[in-house]
Formats: C-alpha cells, structure tokens, sequence
C-alpha cells in the first residue's frame, strides 16, 4: 500500500507481554487511525489522531494507548497483551480539510496478533 | 450502539447476477457515505461514495443508492464477476474531521 507501511506484519506474544505496533507514512497526510478488525465486528476504531502530539480515543481504546511524536509515525501500543487483543490491525491515513480527497481513507495492509 | 447497521453478512452471488448489499443508518447529521472493498490479506480499500445531495451514484458496475428519508443506502454490482469476490464495508461520517463509522461488513462470494 503505497505511502503507509505497518510493521510488524505479523506477532505472537503472550499475555501480559507488552506489543507496540507501528505506522509510518510518507504521504504527510494530517489524520492517522488506528482500527482492528474481527469477524463479527467488523472494522473498529481504537484511537486516532489529528495532529502531532493530538489524539483521541475511538469507540474501542480501553487497553490501547497511542503516541505522535512526528508526522509520520503513529504507534499503537498494547500495555499488557491479552488474549482479547488478538485480532487484525489497520492503521489509516486521511488528508486535512480542504485537502484533494479529504474524506478518503487509506490503509495499510494491516499487522496480525496473536495473544497466547 | 451501531451507528450503521449493515446487511447482508454474507451473500453468494452466481457469476452475471446482481449484488446488493444494504446499510441503514441512524444519525441524520451523517453526510458522507462510502463503500469499501477488501480482499483477502490486504486492507480496505475507497471503492465509491455518496454525498446525501444525490440519490443514486454508478461508477462502472458498481452503483449506490440512497435514501435519505428512509436513513438508507445500498451498494448494487451489476454482470458480478468473480474478481468481485471480496469483503465490502459501508461506513458514514459528518463533515470535516470525525472518524468514519463502519458497518460490520459483508462477505461476497461470486461463483461462477
């Protein structure tokens, strides 16, 4: 996926382990996600932010914390894994307002947990 | 709470026929709605969007319709092809800067 890398691709930990998963982009873009996606569930929003250093918690964040400390980089991070957090995580990137395509999201090609 | 309910889970459609996959939603401030496509092992995908201005937008085979009475719209693939066969998510957001709202998505099987 061009412009936004997730890395690891893939991690089996166990629990109480902590996992920091990683996003980078290259696009500049203002708005980065963070999702997870279950069978069932569909695509849900963990958290988000909308500048360095500015986030904000979506409908699933109890567990997670993120950070901003650049542009480029949001990082999820899972403080102490459990087997619930096992599941497919997407980050996403989103141009600010006014921006050409300002609405369309653009994922990376997500990073798999495993929570033993 | 489900901001958009959509339907249905999965759906098996032969090779030719008609998609249809159906979204309601309940906030009526929502003023963008997309469609999203996923295959297998990549992420979503922007596959077509609508603004609530219109009530029909058809990009090649692929067409939504809304109804904003009803709090409604659909996703329509016509001559459905194989190649088709992937996981589609509606979502809606309001304009500017809130997070998109999705549906739980629905698996698309086209055999032929």
């Amino acid at each position: 996926d061009a412009g936004i890398t997730q890395s690891p691709r893939h991690k089996v930990t166990e629990t109480g382990t902590p996992v920091t998963l990683r996003c980078h982009q290259t696009e500049n873009h203002r708005y980065m996600y963070w999702y997870r996606q279950d069978p069932g569930h569909g695509l849900r929003l963990i958290h988000y932010s909308y500048g360095v250093k500015d986030t904000d918690k979506g409908e699933v964040s109890d567990g997670y914390s993120v950070s901003r400390s650049k542009t480029e980089d949001f990082l999820l991070t899972l403080e102490s894994a459990t087997s619930s957090q096992t599941s497919v995580y997407f980050c996403a990137i989103r141009p600010g307002q006014g921006a050409s395509g300002a609405n369309v999201l653009t994922f990376g090609a997500g990073s798999r947990l495993t929570v033993l | 709470q489900q901001q958009v309910k959509q339907s249905p889970q999965s759906l098996i459609v032969q090779k030719g026929g008609i998609s249809i996959i159906n979204c309601a939603y309940e906030n009526t401030a929502f003023d963008y709605f997309p469609w999203y496509q996923q295959f297998p092992g990549k992420g979503p995908a922007l596959l077509i969007a609508i603004r609530p201005d219109v009530s029909e937008k058809k990009e090649g085979r692929f067409t939504i319709s809304f109804n904003k009475s009803a709090k409604q719209f659909s996703l329509h693939i016509m001559d459905s092809q194989p190649g088709d066969s992937a996981t589609y998510f509606c979502a809606a957001s309001l304009t500017g800067n809130t997070p998109l709202v999705f549906g739980k998505g629905t698996r698309l099987s086209v055999i032929a």
